[in-house]
């Protein structure tokens, strides 16, 4: 089955205690992004990558890490979480970046204590 | 950013009604999709709207895109109590570095009451 999945569904941790969202999708899509969705602040893109070794900052970068060594993995590093992180966080894929739907995970729920 | 905005933040209608959300943006953009979102969970994909597209179907779903006035729509025709859901617009568009961006606005909650 076509999908992208995100692990873990949830997760509480303490604020310092680095800390990998993994995401991998099975379309060999090209194009994959982060959003963290907050309550009246909808979905923040916070880092996408177009293709293999590429990623750029999205509006929210501030705390995160990425990396793209695979087309199929896109993992979400926090090196030192914060409370201010606490959010919902989506992975999301498309074929290509351009006239392109995005695909998108289960979500991840994570507090940081 | 180029991030949409939804009007209105909440809507609340009876079965068998029409809703309509509106999206409204502020640059120039590729195309602009809608997605819907039960809650909490991960978003699904309605339609996608090309800029050199006006209007566009797809079941219930009708989209309108004015990009003279940069605003959608998004109208669902004959509401059913499983329309309710969290809607959101997405503007699609290349910085001026040439990335790709998808940013989305922060959302439409729908209620629809048996």
């Amino acid at each position: 089955e076509a999908q992208v999945t995100q692990n873990p569904r949830y997760l509480i941790t303490v604020t310092g205690k680095k800390l990998t969202v993994t995401c991998s999708q099975n379309m060999n899509h090209e194009y994959m992004s982060w959003y963290r969705q907050d309550p009246g602040l909808g979905l923040r893109q916070i880092y996408y990558s177009m293709n293999v070794e590429v990623t750029d900052k999205g509006d929210v970068p501030e705390g995160y890490k990425v990396s793209r060594k695979e087309k199929r993995n896109f993992p979400l590093i926090l090196e030192s979480p914060s409370p201010n992180q606490t959010s919902l966080y989506f992975c999301a894929s498309s074929p290509a970046a351009g006239n392109e739907k995005l695909f998108f995970g289960s979500g991840t729920q994570l507090s940081v204590l | 950013s180029q991030q949409g905005e939804e009007d209105p933040q909440a809507l609340s209608i009876q079965e068998g009604e029409n809703a309509t959300m509106n999206c409204s943006y502020k640059t120039s953009i590729n195309n602009l999709q809608w997605y819907r979102q039960n809650s909490g969970r991960g978003l699904v994909h309605l339609i996608l709207i090309r800029s050199n597209e006006r209007e566009k179907h797809s079941g219930r779903l009708r989209v309108t895109l004015d990009t003279s006035k940069k605003s959608s729509s998004l109208l669902i025709t004959a509401s059913r109590a499983a329309d309710t859901a969290s809607y959101f617009c997405a503007t699609a568009g290349y910085s001026g570095a040439g990335s790709y961006q998808l940013t989305f606005g922060k959302g439409t909650k729908l209620s629809v009451i048996p």
